[in-house]
């Protein structure tokens, strides 16, 4: 049973536009919903995290928007740049039950210049 | 943040071999974990690493083909047993810090990519 849906699986934007990448879920005990940046031959590297008490979190040109009712949530890449070409994983966990993460099935964003 | 090394970045082992993987963190961690990326794919939870006990591990997941150790609060091992082509993943280690930081967020080691042939 696959608990976290992401989309799109991949994704082609020109610089400086914007990247939307979304996920659903369906475990209403998840508590904690990170995102996380990888490249090829690294290991994934947190990017941003939201906890459901709170609609949007902004870091710099990375925005997670929270949908409770919805069990959606998406990451935003504003002014996007050819850097961020990378695959991006979004998660989620429950506190409680030892902070286990479950992954999307991942986007590949590439950011032409 | 945590930094994490593991250890062999990369193998290639034939078939029917064991293969142990080593994840070091540079400081005391309440929680380790372990995840498998096959190529091109997402991450799977294998286990949890306790410091202490034994490990706990995910549905589809053994400890026959899959035992780790984690004899401190600062290491772990993965060991890949009796291996089949099927086993050719990027495995990593994740690691969920403890006081002060204490928050949900785990940090990934660099993996290790392992090809059985």
């Amino acid at each position: 049973q696959q608990q976290v849906k992401q989309s799109p699986q991949s994704l082609i934007v020109q610089k400086g536009g914007i990247s939307i990448i979304n996920c659903a879920y369906e475990n209403t005990a998840f508590d904690y919903f990170p995102w996380y940046q990888q490249f090829p031959g690294k290991g994934p590297a947190l990017l941003i995290a939201i906890r459901p008490d709170v609609s949007e979190k902004k870091e710099g040109r990375f925005t997670i928007s929270f949908n409770k009712s919805a069990k959606q949530f998406s990451l935003h890449i504003m002014d996007s740049q050819p850097g961020d070409s990378a695959t991006y994983f979004c998660a989620a966990s429950i506190e409680t039950s030892g902070s286990r993460l479950t992954f999307g099935e991942g986007t590949q964003l590439t950011v032409n210049p | 943040s945590a930094v994490i090394s593991q250890k062999p970045s990369r193998d290639i082992c034939q078939r029917g071999t064991s293969l142990t993987i080593q994840c070091q963190v540079d400081s005391q961690v309440t929680m380790m974990f372990w995840y498998r990326q096959q190529p091109g794919q997402s991450l799977t939870l294998i286990a949890t690493a306790n410091q202490g006990s034994e490990a706990t591990y995910e549905s589809g997941f053994v400890i026959d083909k899959f035992p780790i150790s984690r004899p401190n609060l600062t290491f772990s091992t993965l060991t890949v047993s009796n291996m089949s082509p099927e086993d050719s993943s990027i495995y990593l280690c994740s690691v969920r810090p403890g006081r002060p930081l204490l928050t949900d967020t785990q940090y990934f080691g660099p993996g290790t990519r392992l090809t059985v042939l």
